[in-house]
């Protein structure tokens, strides 16, 4: 178990620009979430993949965000024309396909870090 | 919808006193429960979890019991450790649905600071 993976850890980019994040998650887990940490605050969810099928997305989720799963493995994240308020840390986690009614634990990963100029 | 609510920090003690940091929440349904930590440069992990009324959880001395009567989720320890320095998360998830898997609604965190 290596965990989850993410890069970059940090990335400074400036306003307009786009960035992508990409999350490695535990190998045997076909559960994949997005979540952003803002300081001071706890984590919101994003979105969430099974396997490559994007079943769920928050409204936070604008349409400059977009994620992807293509192979059902690794994910991506990108923000298009990013603006300082999306600056944050963005966090991935993975978990277990749950059997029947009872609860997976997610891994998080340690981050990626965004500040926005 | 669901939302979790825990005392605001930063909470600062002494080494072997007791701990105490509130949560409780709202929800549909009955919700699993947890708490997750996070320490300086490290990502979220697992603490303890309780997944029914009256389940106590448990880990690392530390305790939390699941209140339905009362929403409530209280983390304790009764000695901490200068190393118990992180950010503590309480957090809730519904059932497991196919649409949203296992995903998790937190609380705004609460740092504790302990001094030797």
């Amino acid at each position: 178990d290596t965990g989850v993976s993410q890069n970059p850890r940090h990335k400074i980019t400036k306003r307009g620009q786009n960035v992508t994040f990409r999350c490695d998650p535990i190998s045997e887990h076909n559960r994949l979430y997005w979540y952003r940490q803002t300081l001071g605050q706890g984590p919101e969810f994003l979105t969430y993949f099974q396997n490559e099928a994007q079943l769920e997305k928050s409204r936070l989720l604008s349409d400059r965000f977009s994620a992807e799963r293509p192979k059902g493995s690794f994910s991506t994240l990108e923000i298009q024309r990013t603006e300082q308020g999306d600056s944050a840390m963005y966090l991935c986690a993975s978990s277990p396909n749950g059997q029947g009614k009872s609860y997976s634990p997610l891994h998080f990963g340690n981050g990626t870090r965004l500040t926005v100029t | 919808g669901d939302s979790v609510t825990q005392m605001e920090g930063p909470v600062t003690l002494s080494e072997e006193a007791f701990l105490t940091i509130n949560c409780t929440y709202t929800a549909t349904g009955y919700p699993s429960l947890f708490w997750y930590v996070q320490y300086p440069g490290e990502g979220l992990q697992l603490l303890l979890k309780a997944t029914k009324a009256d389940d106590k959880g448990s880990n690392k001395g530390f305790e939390a019991t699941y209140r339905k009567e009362t929403t409530s989720f209280h983390l304790e320890k009764g000695s901490v450790q200068v190393s118990d320095s992180a950010v503590y998360f309480c957090a809730l998830s519904g059932p497991p649905k196919k649409s949203s898997g296992d995903k998790l609604t937190f609380g705004t965190g609460t740092r504790l600071a302990v001094r030797p």
